[in-house]
């Protein structure tokens, strides 16, 4: 079964508003988890790493104000595309390191902006 | 900047025959390298790893070769299934940052 749980699976939000997506690992307490986004037939771009207890660390030309990342707890990271616009529309992967410095992926989460 | 890349978008194989997938990667401080298989609509499943001290490693099914020289990386499949379409991703990693580039992907199709 999966280690690494996204919700939502899949969420369409209007033009302007905010979204959040949560990333879990389930049977292991990652202390740094990852999110990509991977638009249509494209390859996954990292987009920040998320450090339990501090602030992400943004890869360049993510914007930081748009793409809000939390990691407060062991298990759980959220994602918040906020102000949503179209071309936000994408499907976003977290992924989660274990203790042992495995990485487990989520199945991801595909955001419809309309 | 740095980039992994692939030569082939798109690899169609008969069911049963071999299928080699390659990466070309170019970060030279890249130390250890991924395979992951994604299904449409889902996240990538891990196939097989390398470190750079080898120059081959055998799984079920599965080889990945490395040419370091060429800084180059294959991912072979032996008697290729219908289960095995999907697409192929190399990652690449540095020792240390657990930060995974990915290539760009193959498109693995399975004929029958």
């Amino acid at each position: 079964g999966a280690v690494v749980s996204q919700h939502p699976s899949w969420v369409i939000c209007k033009s302007g508003t905010s979204v959040k997506i949560e990333c879990r690992s389930l049977d292991f307490q990652a202390t740094t988890m990852f999110w990509y986004r991977q638009f249509p037939k494209q390859s996954l771009m990292l987009m920040a790493t998320s450090n339990e207890g501090s602030k992400a660390t943004y890869e360049q030309g993510v914007e930081k104000d748009k793409f809000l990342i939390n990691h407060a707890s062991l298990t759980l990271s959220t994602l918040t595309v906020t102000s949503a616009h179209p071309e936000d529309s994408s499907f976003y992967i977290c992924s989660a390191r274990t203790p042992g410095n495995t990485i487990y992926f989520g199945e991801g989460s595909w955001l419809t902006v309309v | 900047g740095e980039s992994v890349g692939l030569h082939l978008p798109t690899l169609s194989v008969q069911e049963g025959d071999n299928s080699i997938i390659n990466c070309a990667y170019s970060n030279s401080a890249s130390d250890y390298f991924i395979w992951y298989k994604q299904e449409s609509g889902k996240g990538p499943q891990f196939i097989i790893d390398i470190r750079s001290n080898m120059d081959k490693r055998q799984g079920q099914r599965v080889t990945v070769l490395l040419n370091k020289t060429v800084k180059h990386l294959s991912l072979q499949i032996a008697a290729t299934q219908p289960g095995d379409s999907a697409v192929y991703f190399c990652a690449e990693n540095t020792s240390g940052t657990y930060k995974y580039i990915f290539g760009t992907g193959t498109r693995l199709k399975v004929l029958a």
